[in-house]
Formats: C-alpha cells, structure tokens, sequence
C-alpha cells in the first residue's frame, strides 16, 4: 500500500520560497505514474500545482509556472516542490499525490500540510 | 482552460436518502477523463469514482457515477452517516491538465 507523507516549514515569510518534500513509501516513485501537488487555501477548493513523472518530465498549471518547480530524488523515493515570491495568497494546504489506477485521477493522498505565509 | 461547475453548493438529505450531485463542464470532457472525490473535514480528498463510471478500490457500491460530454452526476443510494462530507469532480484536460470543481457540501437535514 503506496503511502505518502509531506514535510517542511509550515510558516514562511512573504517574498520567500516555498519548500517542501513528498516522501513515498510501501512503493517505487519509478513505478511509472506521475507524483502530484495540489492545494488547497483554509475553507476553499482544490487547486492542482503540477506533477512530475520519474524521469524527471515536469507539467505545471499555467497560473503558477514561473514560480513553480517540481523535482523527484529517486535514491530518496520522494518529490519536491518549490514555491517562490509567496505571497498570503500561497497559504494553503499543500497535498501530494499519486497518480490513480485508473489514469487520470489521484489517489492515494498524503495527509497534507498546513503552510502560512506571514511575516 | 476547461471549468467545472457543481450543483448544489450545499445539499441537505437525511441519512437513507439518495444524493444526487451534478458536475458540468464548459466544454466537452471524456469520460476517460472525469473523476469524483470525498473529502471530510480536517482529511485529505478520497478518489471515489475515475473514468466517470469506475469504482476507486474499497469505495462501496452506493457510490455511483455516470454522464458523458459536459454532464456527469455522483449518485449515492442510501446515505450512511459517514458519507456527510464535501464532495469534488476533477477532470483532466490540455492546459492545466487537471482542473477540480469548487465542491458540493452534503449535510444532514
């Protein structure tokens, strides 16, 4: 059973980067699917970031591609994301996930994290 | 960029009744590419549905989807009390590739 656990800094100040890691267990980030993050702001809906594939092959959602990077460490079995220029609009629930059985849908899910952005 | 509008905002049933919510794109989505989501509070989104239709693994068969083109809908046949939640589609496009819909809150009446 494919489980997934964010970690980093849960407050970081305007203007800052955002950083955060993705840490994949009870499977291989080489299985073939794609790693996704999504967030989602306190009380609002779901945004998709972006995902990578293990080659290391990136999409990104046009609204946050010039601030958005993703990247994968496979001896590590984990993925990244790097937010830059935060604002208070970035504070969110930062989620990863995995690519669906199906295709084209995600689950599983980590458990999320909380990031504000403050000063 | 294709936009997904749910209706109902916000659903009142009692449990045992059947829930019906409506997920319409602006413009035409495969099947393929439509899928639902529970999320309880406090919790990370559950797939429920993917492919419109197809049952995510351990999700029981009183949750159903269906629809085509621009109109899908999440039915659930009986509601069990844990099945109160928000609920969301997401489909799968070009460019973002993936885009959700704002939600659906099922309370009990």
């Amino acid at each position: 059973q494919v489980q997934l656990q964010e970690s980093g800094p849960g407050l970081v100040k305007p203007s800052g980067t955002l950083s955060l890691t993705c840490a994949v267990s009870g499977g291989s980030i080489s299985s073939g699917k794609w790693w996704s993050w999504v967030r989602q702001p306190p009380g609002k809906g779901l945004e998709w970031i972006g995902e990578i594939y293990h080659s290391g092959r990136t999409n990104y959602n046009p609204s946050l591609t010039s601030r958005v990077t993703i990247s994968v460490d496979k001896s590590k079995n984990q993925f990244s994301l790097k937010l830059s220029s935060v604002t208070a609009a970035d504070t969110a629930v930062y989620y990863c996930a995995r690519e669906g059985v199906g295709g084209y849908s995600y689950g599983p899910w980590g458990q999320g994290t909380l990031v504000t952005v403050s000063s | 960029e294709i936009v997904l509008t749910q209706s109902p905002g916000t659903l009142s049933l009692s449990p045992g009744e059947r829930a019906t919510l409506s997920c319409r794109a602006r413009q035409s989505v495969s099947s393929n590419y439509l899928a639902w989501y529970q999320q309880k509070p406090g919790q990370a989104p559950r797939l429920l549905i993917y492919g419109a239709s197809s049952r995510a693994t351990g999700i029981p068969d009183r949750f159903s989807g269906s629809g085509s083109g621009t109109d899908f809908t999440l039915t659930i046949s009986r509601l069990e009390p844990e099945d109160f939640a928000v609920y969301y589609c997401q489909q799968y496009g070009s460019s973002p590739r993936y885009t959700f819909g704002q939600g659906t809150k099922l309370e009990i009446k």
